[in-house]
């Protein structure tokens, strides 16, 4: 089993709808969630952390985490052309909470 | 500097060549991260330095590859006897603090024929 699983995808979802993506994590013991936002040929840039379980929204992003389920999701609202990349899920490594993992990444396409 | 520097931006060599990738994070990251990532895949954690030394080092694939911190700063991964299969863009990230969220260079991409 990954450490950190997600759907390769792609997504395709039209502009204006809701954007769904989600991300799994083996162990229980991590603390620490982030998304990140990868365009084509370009380095990632981090778009939402998230510590506690619950929701946090930021803008048109929002994430929600479950540790109990061991999964965490972004949603992006009213999402935009602009937003088409790829979305990496990381996780801190369950006992050095500096080694971040992360997952394939989710390729999101939003169609006009 | 204003953001995380690497060189070259791409590297071409041939197989069994001896290879520097260089980062220079941002000024006052104290934490330093290399990454290896794939075409279609998400990045690969390689090692981790906090200050000079290496505090994580378990990512790396094998003896050929080693990475220095000498001064706390810049960092450079040196990959020897390269291989077809180390072919991939080396990422590094650099923080601050203990809050996780990691800034990243542009990447080094390597290509071995």
């Amino acid at each position: 089993q990954k450490e950190v699983e997600q759907n390769s995808g792609p997504l395709s979802v039209p502009e204006g709808a809701i954007a769904s993506l989600n991300c799994t994590y083996s162990d229980r013991v991590s603390q620490s969630f982030f998304w990140y936002r990868q365009y084509s040929g370009k380095s990632p840039e981090l778009i939402m952390s998230i510590y506690s379980n619950g929701d946090k929204e930021d803008g048109r992003f929002t994430a929600q985490l479950n540790k109990a389920s061991q999964y965490v999701s972004l949603l992006i609202r009213d999402s935009q052309p602009s937003d088409s990349a790829t979305y990496l899920c990381a996780v801190n490594g369950a006992y050095n909470t500096d080694k971040l993992i992360f997952g394939t990444g989710t390729r999101l396409q939003v169609f006009p | 500097g204003a953001g995380v520097s690497q060189t070259p931006s791409n590297k071409v060599t041939e197989k069994g060549k001896y290879v520097e990738l260089r980062c220079d994070p941002i000024s006052g990251h104290t934490a330093l991260y290399w990454y290896r990532q794939s075409l279609g895949q998400g990045p690969e954690f390689l090692i981790y330095f906090q200050g000079t030394g290496a505090a994580d080092d378990s990512g790396l694939p094998n003896d050929r590859f080693f990475a220095v911190r000498p001064e706390g700063s810049v960092s450079t991964l040196k990959i020897q006897r390269t291989e077809r299969g180390d072919s991939a863009v080396y990422l590094c990230a650099s923080r601050t603090g203990n809050t996780g969220e990691l800034f990243f260079g542009e990447g080094s991409r390597l290509t071995v024929l």
